[in-house]
This record gives C-alpha cells, sequence and structure tokens, in this order.
C-alpha cells in the first residue's frame, strides 16, 4: 500500500481565496483524522471521521473550515475564506478503526496564505 | 478530558548518551499509548504503542518505553542515542471509549557529537 496519500504537498495561496486539501486514507481503515500543526499551537485534531461520518469536529476553528468524506478512500478539507493565520502544516491520518490500532500519518500539506 | 503532558519541549543528548524523554497521561481508566517521530518536513511515524499487554513496550530504533499505572507514565527511553535520532518526539493517547488520537505538545531531541 502507497500510505496515507496527500495533496498538494505545498500550497501558496492568497487571503481570501478558497483551499481545497485532499486525502487519500489507506485502503481498508475506516478512521481518517484530520490535524493542523503550528509552532504555537503544536498538533491540534480539527476532524475526524468514521466510517465515512464525522464524528467528533470540535476542533475545527470556525466557519470558514469544512470537511467531507463522500466515500471511504478521499476526503478534503476547505477553508474559504483563507486568511494568514490559517498557514500551518495539515496532515491527515488514517486509522483501522479499532482502539489498540495506530494512525498512519501522510506527508502533509504546507500551506501559506499571504 | 482525556490529555497527555511532555515535560521537556527541548532536550539535548551527547552521542552514545541515555536518552530520556517524559510523557504523563491523564485518565481514570488506562487508555492505550503510543509514541510517534517526526523527522524535518515529514509526518509522524509510529515509535511503539501500549495496549495494554506487557507494560514494557520496545519499539523500532531501539527505543522502548515502560507504562507506570502508578505514576501515569509512559516515558520513552533508548540506551544510547545516535546522531539520527534528532526529531520530534510526541506522545499520544488514544482514550478508552474513544477513536480519537490526542497528542502532546512534542519534545526536539537534539544529539550532539
Amino acid at each position: 500500500d502507497a500510505g496515507v496519500i496527500q495533496s498538494p504537498r505545498h500550497e501558496v495561496t492568497e487571503m481570501g481565496q478558497e483551499v481545497t486539501l485532499r486525502c487519500k486514507p489507506i485502503s481498508g481503515h475506516n478512521s481518517l483524522f484530520w490535524y493542523r500543526q503550528t509552532m504555537m499551537r503544536g498538533l491540534e485534531l480539527l476532524i475526524y471521521f468514521n466510517n465515512n461520518v464525522p464524528i467528533d469536529d470540535s476542533g475545527m476553528p470556525e466557519d470558514r473550515f469544512s470537511a467531507k468524506m463522500p466515500n471511504a478512500s478521499f476526503s478534503t478539507l476547505k477553508i474559504q475564506p483563507s486568511e494568514p493565520r490559517d498557514s500551518a502544516v495539515y496532515f491527515c491520518a488514517s486509522s483501522a478503526g479499532l482502539q489498540q490500532t495506530e494512525a498512519f500519518f501522510g506527508q502533509g500539506t504546507r500551506l501559506t496564505v499571504v | 478530558a482525556q490529555s497527555v503532558t511532555q515535560l521537556g519541549s527541548h532536550v539535548s543528548v551527547s552521542e552514545g548518551a541515555l536518552v530520556l524523554l517524559r510523557c504523563n497521561y491523564s485518565s481514570s481508566v488506562p487508555p492505550y499509548l503510543f509514541w510517534y517521530v517526526q523527522y524535518p518536513n515529514q509526518g509522524l511515524q509510529l515509535l511503539l504503542k501500549y495496549t495494554s499487554a506487557a507494560t514494557l513496550v520496545k519499539g523500532i530504533n531501539g527505543f522502548e518505553a515502560e507504562f507506570k499505572k502508578s505514576e501515569t507514565s509512559f516515558h520513552l527511553t533508548k540506551p544510547s542515542a545516535h546522531m539520527s535520532d534528532a526529531a520530534e518526539y510526541f506522545c499520544a493517547v488514544r482514550p478508552y471509549n474513544t477513536d480519537k488520537l490526542i497528542f502532546g505538545t512534542g519534545t526536539r531531541l537534539q544529539v550532539f557529537p
């Protein structure tokens, strides 16, 4: 398996623009997580899905952020409109959904909003 | 809310010295615990995990961690540091009744020759 695949790896956009980050989880995994990593706040859980259903989105910063998982092999995280404070590395991770199993991380998307 | 606390945002050791990275969890029920490593510009990679079997867990790259319920700790150790161990290390907890994986703030390990 190729692991968790995120695209793009880098994104530079202007303030006010819409940004869409994409994630393909490992085949057979039924839990998917979106994290944001910054120097100031560390690694924050934004939202996680189980069997394509959002279970906990309490970490989503505000209404400008939205996430979807239309099927078991694809998820998106959208920011609209983007702001400079959204600049961070966004990670997607997936797991088999059993509590004792670890999450596998993608390489991340480095987002810069100017 | 259940969480993990990593003491020390930066740890520096000499090559060949003992590595000790501290992690304490808060939970009334022993959770599942994980240590991850992150190299620059990369994602997180699992080092080891505690899943209520053996309390001493061995991981990759010579690392191990011991689960101590009485101290609510899961400290990461390696007997002899290598230059290639320089990275950021994260402790994470999966509370007993949820699929969430909650991370500590991380500890950056520097290894000097």
